[in-house]
């Protein structure tokens, strides 16, 4: 079965930090991930998604991240926070074409995401 | 935004009541999915559905039933309501054409079960 690992529950960074939120997954053939981020009182907004091919995906408002197949990893990072990224941050893996679970998203924990001025 | 409207969009019931929850989507998409989220447990998968009257369970059905009826709605059924299931509800959507597509998320229904 699918699942996803955000080993940080609660991430703070200060304004114009750097951040890298961690994501590791199990899926025993090639996943699809995905990067969701969720205001609060808010429903979640896609930030970036990797399908095949190049292993770094750029997304929204100036996120990246790189899918590393031999560490079974999908970190999100972004060069400089904004103290409107303070929200809650959730990687997600879905099934490939073929299996059961076709369609569905296996959703981490979720990352909470404060930022200081 | 796609979309995706959930109705209500909080509610307040009392344990061993009937709830029920409406998805609504104007994409047409024939995908739709209801989540619940919990701390601690990011989102979990309750029901889906791959097209009229076609439905599937997911991880934490027991307890849920779902319904659809026609491509735009998509129904949560609480047929007796615990305080376990005190929640947000998310309804998604999506439109898989030879691979998963992303799924949109609705703004969802906070439900709290006295």
């Amino acid at each position: 079965a699918q699942s996803v690992t955000q080993p940080d529950i609660h991430i703070t960074v200060s304004e114009g930090a750097s951040l890298e939120l961690r994501c590791n997954y199990s899926y025993g053939a090639t996943p699809y991930l995905f990067w969701y981020v969720q205001s609060p009182g808010q429903g979640l907004q896609l930030l970036l998604k990797y399908f095949s091919g190049d292993t770094l995906v750029q997304g929204i408002k100036g996120f990246e991240a790189e899918f590393k197949r031999s560490q079974s990893s999908f970190n999100l990072r972004k060069p400089s926070v904004h103290w409107s990224d303070a929200a809650e941050y959730f990687c997600a893996v879905g099934a490939g074409a073929g299996g059961t679970s076709y369609g569905k998203l296996t959703f981490g924990q979720g990352t909470i995401l404060t930022v200081h001025p | 935004d796609a979309g995706i409207t959930q109705s209500p969009r909080h509610k307040v019931t009392e344990t061993g009541t009937p709830v029920t929850l409406r998805c609504h989507q104007t994409e047409n998409h024939r995908y739709m999915y209801w989540y619940r989220q919990d701390p601690g447990h990011g989102l979990r998968l309750i029901h889906y559905s791959y097209g009229v009257k076609d439905t599937d369970k997911g991880e934490v059905s027991d307890g849920y039933s779902v319904s659809r009826s026609k491509t735009e709605d998509f129904l949560l059924t609480l047929e007796s309501a615990t305080s376990s299931q005190t929640s947000v509800y998310f309804c998604a959507i999506s439109e898989i054409a030879g691979g998963p597509d992303t799924q949109y998320f609705g703004p969802g229904t906070r439900l709290t079960v006295l």
